[in-house]
């Protein structure tokens, strides 16, 4: 079964820098558009990050663009999210999301279970 | 302020109907498909409903989706004390190139 492991997430100072991963097992990771998905303590859920399936295209929200990165490695079936200058309002757990297939049309589908980051 | 609006907060009790509404506009609801996902407490989201009224498999069929112009609404028949939890829309928004998503609706079982 579809399986997205998240690691990285911790504890950082303002300004600083962080790299999220998320390791995919049990589906074809290259066929399919991978999101990050965020939600603050207490909130809703915050859509961060989309790459297509084979990585040509990224969007982001306005919140994160500039200074977020999203990338995958499809021989290592990784995603990454390279975080920098860091906010206080970026703390929230971060969920790697499968899309339901492999562009930005296809909605936010299979979900890990979060790793979080503390801005501090 | 989330894109999508949703009431924070919906009540019923067992074996009851409740409806929970999510209002957008014209970039997103109004011409693209409406998704929903529950959270249970303490997990991560699960897609309980995709392309307005489709429910993935494994989803009872007390669920059950809808869309009218910019608003979609989801319908929870035989409401049963595990459906407590928190309720999200989420649609593709043509304007801001990106998904959004609502506030979401806690679901309170009295």
């Amino acid at each position: 079964q579809v399986q997205l492991e998240e690691s990285g997430g911790a504890v950082a100072l303002p300004g600083t820098s962080l790299r999220l991963s998320c390791a995919a097992s049990g589906f074809s990771f290259s066929r399919f558009a991978m999101h990050w998905v965020r939600q603050a303590p207490g909130k809703g859920l915050e859509w961060v990050a989309l790459i297509s399936y084979d990585g040509s295209k990224k969007l982001y929200a306005d919140s994160v663009r500039g200074r977020f990165t999203i990338s995958r490695d499809n021989s290592e079936n990784s995603l990454f999210l390279q975080m920098n200058s860091l906010r206080l309002e970026d703390t929230a757990v971060y969920f790697c999301v499968r899309g339901d297939g492999p562009t930005e049309y296809y909605c936010p589908d299979k979900w890990g279970q979060g790793t979080l980051v503390a801005v501090s | 302020q989330s894109v999508l609006t949703q009431p924070p907060s919906v009540s019923g009790t067992p074996g009851q109907r409740v409806t929970f509404s999510c209002s957008g506009s014209s970039s997103n609801i109004g011409s693209k498909y409406v998704y929903w996902y529950q959270q249970l407490p303490g997990t991560a989201p699960k897609l309980l409903m995709y392309r307005d009224n489709q429910r993935p498999s494994g989803v009872p069929d007390r669920f059950s989706g809808s869309k009218s112009g910019t608003s979609a609404s989801l319908a929870i028949s035989g409401l049963r004390s595990d459906d407590e939890a928190d309720y999200y829309c989420a649609s593709w928004d043509d304007s801001l190139r990106g998904w959004v998503f609502g506030g979401g609706t806690k679901l309170t079982v009295l």
